[in-house]
């Protein structure tokens, strides 16, 4: 079975220009989450879809950071224009329910885009 | 925010050694989730736990949730080369929010 699918896996970008990471959840997860990994901070959480709507975002650094999950197998995040510090890896990952199964660690990662921003 | 603190930040240890790494919460809570990211991937989830005291196994891989809702450890016995890589405590909140220790790096010599 296919699990979390993202894309690219890898992406070297110059300041200012815009990214957009991709990611395809398991087919019947109706719970999303994109987390951010760096030395410094760790795996935080940016957002969380439910249902294909945006429940929380209050992980989401600053406007220049944006997701949208258009349909049920689909996401994306974008950041417009990107920096130096954006430079991490970014993970999508779903679950299925409300979300609550995470809590019970059925959550399922995708492999990671590894973003540098230069 | 609530903190997480897990340690070692990073162990070096000899193929056949045994490995034991913890966190600790200054709050309590319900669920601790252990989990592993070989390098390159994603995380993957190697124990979960739903009870003070409880002990569960997984293969070499041993976790305990504290008797105080506050901790949890992780042993692996008898470590092998692909036992490399990540270890991550997390705890579960509210509804769907996972907050993730800083991880543990092993290292394992053949």
């Amino acid at each position: 079975d296919a699990g979390v699918i993202q894309s690219p896996r890898h992406e070297v970008t110059e300041m200012g220009q815009e990214v957009t990471l991709r990611c395809k959840p398991i087919s019947g997860h109706n719970s999303l989450f994109w987390y951010r990994q760096t030395m410094m901070r760790g795996l935080e959480l940016l957002i969380y879809f439910n249902n294909n709507v945006p429940i929380d975002d209050s992980g989401m650094p600053e406007d220049r950071f944006s997701a949208k999950m258009p349909n049920a197998s689909f996401s994306t995040l974008k950041i417009q224009p990107s920096e130096p510090r954006d430079s991490a890896v970014y993970f999508c990952a779903s679950s299925s329910g409300d979300g609550s199964s995470a809590n019970t660690g059925e959550l399922f990662f995708g492999e990671g885009s590894r973003l540098t921003v230069l | 925010g609530q903190q997480l603190n897990q340690s070692p930040q990073s162990m070096f240890i000899q193929e056949g050694e045994d490995v034991s790494m913890n966190c600790t919460s200054s709050s309590i809570f319900n669920t601790w989730l252990w989990y592993k990211q070989d390098p390159g991937e994603g995380p993957v989830l190697l124990i979960a736990l739903y009870k003070a005291g409880e002990l569960t196994s997984n293969g070499r891989l041993t976790a305990q949730f504290g008797i105080t809702r506050k901790d949890s450890f992780l042993n692996i016995s008898a470590s092998i080369p692909s036992d490399v890589g990540i270890y991550f405590c997390a705890r579960g909140g509210s509804n769907y929010k996972l907050t993730f220790g800083k991880g543990t790096l092993l290292t394992v010599n053949p």
